[in-house]
């Protein structure tokens, strides 16, 4: 079954601090998957995907994510947290066989000034 | 959220009665989904469309229709058989329904009460 998890419910960081919200997806075949970030009452943003190549990807507001085939994961990084990054984040992978995205229950990060 | 409209942004529903949300893109994208958020569950989905006049049911249909008369539109009804629909409902699109490539554009959400 293609399933995708968030292992921490919640993330907390301080301010100028590297942050990373961990990602693990189980999906047969290639993996493409997405990061999306939600802030209060608001839909949902998109971050950054993965679809083939480099493993490091580069995303919106300095985010970056690293494919690990190896250990079917996508963890969300960020050199240098800024308050403004708190939010609930979500990681998703598309599933081919059923053509849609599959979402992660969240993360739910808090950056400390 | 830009492109993709929903409306209204609250909705108070008494038991036993339908509703409708609105959603509308001007992305011209083929393909638009509604889906259904609550605490600690992430997003499940409950319908999505492919193309014009066509729309399959996602994980929790039941309780829900939709209809897909334009591109551009894509409203969901909360039925009355819908027995807890108290949630946050979020609707998206994508260029392509069957590529990996393209990301899903989300609007703003409705969240709906039941009173």
């Amino acid at each position: 079954a293609q399933s995708v998890a968030q292992p921490e419910d919640q993330v907390n960081v301080a301010e100028g601090n590297p942050l990373t919200v961990k990602c693990t997806y189980s999906v047969s075949g290639n993996p493409y998957l997405f990061w999306y970030v939600q802030y209060p009452n608001r839909g949902l943003q998109f971050l950054l995907k993965y679809i083939t190549g480099d493993n490091l990807v580069k995303g919106s507001y300095g985010f970056e994510a690293e494919f690990n085939k190896s250990q079917t994961s996508f963890h969300l990084k960020k050199p240098s947290a800024l308050v403004s990054d708190s939010a609930l984040y979500f990681c998703a992978v598309f599933s081919g066989g059923y053509n849609k995205l599959i979402f992660g229950a969240g993360t739910r990060l808090a950056v400390h000034p | 959220d830009g492109g993709i409209t929903q409306s209204p942004k609250y909705l108070f529903r008494k038991e036993g009665q339908n509703v409708t949300l609105s959603c509308e893109q001007n992305l011209n994208h083929d393909a638009m989904y509604w889906y259904r958020q609550d605490p600690g569950q992430g997003l499940r989905l409950i319908y999505y469309s492919q193309i014009v006049n066509d729309f399959q049911k996602g994980d929790i249909a039941e309780g829900y229709s939709v209809s897909r008369e334009k591109k551009e539109s894509f409203p969901l009804t909360v039925t009355s058989a819908q027995k807890n629909p108290t949630a946050f409902y979020l609707c998206a699109s994508s260029i392509n329904p069957s590529g990996p490539y393209n990301e899903q554009f989300f609007g703003p959400g409705t969240r709906l009460t039941v009173l």
